[in-house]
């Protein structure tokens, strides 16, 4: 069964710095992945995915993200924090059109 | 483009009534909708997975008399949560494929139903 780990449970970054979030899967072909950004109390959003190809992904809102298969990683990624990004960023993987979850990072924002 | 919706987006109940939740997608036909479950601080764990025209799928755990799927058309799909209990207290969010594109693997996300039973 396929799984997707999210090592990090919160993050707090100041607004303008740089944000890493990690995200491994666990899956023996390559899988589907995706990062979805959540605002409290709303639906998730589709920031990125990745299905084959450049394995260094655009998305929006200024994010990207590295498909490692060496490292069974997705790691997402911006330059540059706005106050707007703190939200809770789920990394996903889909096998057989199910996806799963990890357990979803926090991000806060400090001025 | 790709856009699905929800109704109610909040609703309070009292124990032992039943709710319905409506999944519907406004511009594009799903042949398969999700449908998940959200506790507070918590990730989504999928409960089930409805084809339209046939019988819903459901994970392992999930009482299927309790958590009713019908997928009767293309753009709609309901989940009727039957004689709710304040531990069915959850924010419920579902998700539509369209199987007809090459992006048949994303998911289009609703805005979520908070339920509240008391």
């Amino acid at each position: 069964a396929q799984s997707v780990t999210q090592p990090d449970i919160h993050i707090t970054v100041s607004e303008g710095a740089s944000l890493e979030l990690r995200c491994n899967y666990s899956y023996g072909a390559t899988p589907y992945l995706f990062w979805y950004v959540q605002s409290p109390g709303q639906g998730l959003q589709l920031l990125l995915k990745y299905f084959s190809g450049d394995t260094l992904v655009q998305g929006i809102k200024g994010f990207e993200a590295e498909f490692k298969r060496s490292q069974s990683s997705f790691n997402l990624r911006k330059p540059s924090v706005h106050w707007s990004d703190a939200a809770e960023y789920f990394c996903g993987s889909s096998n057989d059109y199910k996806l799963s979850f990890g357990a979803g990072t926090t991000v806060t924002v400090r001025a | 483009g790709a856009v699905v919706s929800q109704h109610p987006s909040w609703v309070i109940c009292k124990s032992g009534t039943s709710v319905k939740i409506e999944c519907r997608s406004l511009d594009f036909q799903a042949t398969t909708m999700f449908w998940y479950r959200q506790f507070p601080k918590q990730s989504l764990m999928l409960m089930a997975t409805s084809n339209e025209g046939s019988k819903a799928t459901y994970e392992q755990g999930v009482e299927k008399d309790k958590f009713l799927i019908n997928h009767a058309s293309l753009t709609l799909s309901t989940l009727t949560v039957t004689s709710a209990h304040p531990e069915d207290s959850s924010f419920y969010i579902c998700s539509a494929r369209d199987s007809r594109t090459s992006k048949s693997h994303e998911q289009y996300f609703g805005p979520g139903t908070r339920l509240t039973v008391t």
